[in-house]
């Protein structure tokens, strides 16, 4: 395990579809994290996972995002009826816990470009 | 919500030249955490800072946190050509994870 995979790298969808992008976290991590980051921007907070519970949705988020971690292994997040404001680069980030220097683990990302 | 603000949000420095980033806060950090992301990259996480006042050192990066746990710094000194990338500062409370605007570095060989 060398680290958080995300696939796809890369998604082009048209106004109106469903995305769905799946993240693995470091094997022994339990907590998993969605953020978003836009061109010049910090990555912005998601979701939130201890294992297989959601502990935490951010109120920025609007009912067409759902995120799932059924086994409390790997992690899906989908995008219902894209906009054109969803184009962004989701990034999935894991950690052992928090702590002392237990920072998160970030993936390469899936950069969504909605047209 | 909590925010965390940085300042510069870019810095254009000469090769061997010092840098600085800052990030404050309105309200009481439990943390601090500091990550470096290449142009094109993602986050890399370097450090954690939780006591009042504590100093960290990675080579030629040095952390501070501050006395009352509302601001940070991430001073590089004599930057190199690698040091290139965006700074970010981000803190937790409780579940809410926040990342601050982030500070462009330029180094100018």
């Amino acid at each position: 395990d060398t680290g958080v995979s995300q696939d796809p790298r890369h998604k082009i969808t048209k106004r109106g579809q469903n995305v769905t992008f799946r993240c693995d976290p470091i094997s022994e991590h339990n907590r998993l994290y969605w953020y978003r980051q836009t061109l010049g921007q910090g990555p912005e907070f998601l979701t939130y996972f201890q294992n297989e519970a959601q502990l935490e949705k951010s109120r920025l988020l609007s009912d067409r995002f759902s995120a799932e971690r059924p086994k409390g292994s790997f992690s899906t997040l989908e995008i219902q009826r894209t906009e054109q404001g969803d184009s962004a680069m989701y990034l999935c980030a894991s950690s052992p816990r928090t702590g002392l220097n237990y920072g998160y683990t970030f993936g390469s990302g899936t950069r969504l470009t909605v047209v | 919500g909590q925010q965390v603000m940085q300042i510069p949000q870019y810095q254009h420095v000469q090769e061997g030249e010092d840098f600085t980033t800052y990030c404050n806060s309105s309200t009481t950090l439990s943390n601090i955490q500091w990550y470096k992301q290449r142009p094109g990259g993602h986050p890399v996480f370097l450090i954690q800072l939780v006591k009042s006042g504590e100093v960290k050192k990675q080579k030629r990066l040095t952390f501070q946190f501050g006395e009352a746990k509302k601001n940070s710094s991430l001073h590089i000194t004599a930057t190199q050509t690698t040091d290139v990338g965006t700074y970010f500062c981000a803190s937790n409370t409780g579940n809410q994870f926040y990342f601050g605007t982030g500070t462009s570095l330029t180094v100018i060989p």
